[in-house]
């Protein structure tokens, strides 16, 4: 998806234990998007980056989630005391070149909770 | 807050069969709506972008149209493959904010 790169792709996690997901997009992009897609669902709005600010984190669904974008590149999501009810997607996406508002994703991150 | 709405949830046909997806809205105050497919344990590809002023895309077998004042959206398959088989979904990028919100997705069988 327009060159989004996320990591792990898949992540099996015991319940209590701390996660980190990566998501590398092309160089130059300003917006950085993370969703969370729930199994049979459409995605969720987390949060959103502009550069290095987080400008939204409404959608974060608990303390226990926290995004980062340090350099504003490369941003980081991470889940603190993992529960079964965090087992999803983690999707990252961001614009296109032709400002048109059109949202490319990458592949996404996949925890599983036990 | 926008609601999405996808129907049916599921469809299967039979490969050659033309074919339409139904998307609504809450909120007729968009800026954009995006049709995504998404395969199985795959990550979301763009298919479509309609800005709030066009009526309809065309992409290839694909189209879809837009009708802002009643909040609806319909994405036509024309002459369905067995390759056109995935989950569909459709968003909705609101005026009064950026994020998409999703509906909960079409999933599509074409059957050989």
């Amino acid at each position: 998806g327009a060159g989004v790169s996320q990591s792990p792709r898949y992540k099996v996690a015991k319940r209590g234990q701390d996660v980190a997901l990566r998501c590398d997009p092309i160089s130059g992009h300003v917006s950085l998007f993370w969703y969370q897609q729930a199994l049979g669902q459409g995605p969720e709005f987390l949060t959103y980056f502009q550069n290095e600010a987080q400008l939204d984190k409404s959608g974060l669904p608990s303390d226990r989630f926290f995004a980062e974008r340090p350099e504003g590149s490369v941003s980081t999501l991470k889940i603190q005391r993992t529960q079964q009810e965090d087992s999803a997607v983690y999707l990252c996406a961001t614009p296109g070149q032709t400002n048109t508002g059109e949202l490319f994703f990458g592949e996404g991150s996949r925890l599983t909770v036990l | 807050k926008q609601e999405v709405t996808q129907i049916p949830a599921a469809l299967s046909v039979p490969e050659g069969e033309n074919l339409v997806l139904n998307c609504s809205f809450t909120d007729s105050a968009i800026y954009n709506l995006q049709w995504f497919r998404q395969d199985p344990g795959k990550g979301l590809t763009s298919l479509l972008l309609i800005q709030s002023s066009q009526r309809e895309q065309t992409s290839g077998r694909l189209n879809a149209s837009l009708d802002k004042s009643s909040g609806r959206s319909t994405l036509y398959i024309a002459a369905s493959q067995p390759g056109d088989s995935a989950t569909y979904l459709c968003a909705v990028n609101s005026n009064s904010g950026y994020a998409l919100n999703f509906g909960k997705g079409t999933s599509l069988l074409v059957t050989p």
